[in-house]
């Protein structure tokens, strides 16, 4: 079956740096996302990555290693506002999104 | 208007009525979309729409029927639901259903059946 896994919750401290894991089983790839979700929002786009290596977008950066089927989103210089639900979805070889169940992640001052 | 607007934003109902989510895309796209999203839970693709045709069907029980009259607008009719409905339905669009460009999404309406 087609699996995603990321962590269900993590906490930072506001100004600090976050690393979100997001480890995929699928069948085929075409390529990686991340969304935010604030609490009672839609889900907004974030990255979209198909290539491996590291892409970055201003605080915000994502990685993909397809080889090891892992993707991580890294949270740089944190703000209360950052606090949010983090999805991972995989366009699998349909180009079907399959997804995973978001990290909840908790910012304190 | 812009992007993915739905309504109601929140509904209650009994699970004797009927009732009926409406989206909207300003977005000129041509792919729609119903997803279920419970607490914890990844997001449950529901029926998907290309060009006005229904291309995917995720086994949704009958009580849950959708419609689509044109590329932008899709609804979700609802009827004789059970309290294991209660969630947040979301409506997205895409440029094709190849999605190489992402969904977007609209803000959800948060159903609750008693």
């Amino acid at each position: 079956g087609q699996n995603i896994d990321q962590p269900t919750e993590m906490t930072a401290t506001e100004g600090a740096i976050v690393q979100i894991n997001c480890t995929y089983q699928t069948s085929g790839f075409n390529g990686l996302f991340w969304y935010q979700q604030h609490a009672g929002e839609a889900p907004t786009f974030l990255s979209y990555n198909v290539l491996d290596g590291l892409e970055e977008k201003g605080r915000f950066s994502s990685f993909l290693s397809r080889s090891k089927g892992y993707s991580y989103l890294l949270l740089k210089e944190l703000q209360m506002k950052d606090s949010a639900s983090y999805l991972c979805a995989v366009l699998d070889s349909n180009y079907q999104l399959i997804w995973g169940a978001g990290t909840k992640l908790i910012i304190k001052p | 208007e812009t992007g993915v607007t739905q309504t109601p934003r929140h509904l209650v109902m009994g699970m004797t009525n009927k009732k009926s989510l409406k989206c909207e895309q300003h977005l000129g796209h041509n792919a729609m979309y119903w997803y279920k999203q419970s607490a914890k839970k990844p997001l449950e693709l529901m029926f998907v729409y290309n060009f006005k045709e229904q291309t995917e069907n995720n086994s949704v029980p009958s009580r849950f029927s959708p419609e689509c009259p044109n590329s932008s607008h899709l609804f979700l009719h609802l009827h004789t639901l059970q309290p294991e409905d209660s969630a947040l339905y979301l409506c997205a669009s895409s440029q094709g259903t190849e999605n190489t460009d992402g969904q977007y999404f609209g803000p959800g309406t948060r159903l609750t059946v008693l």
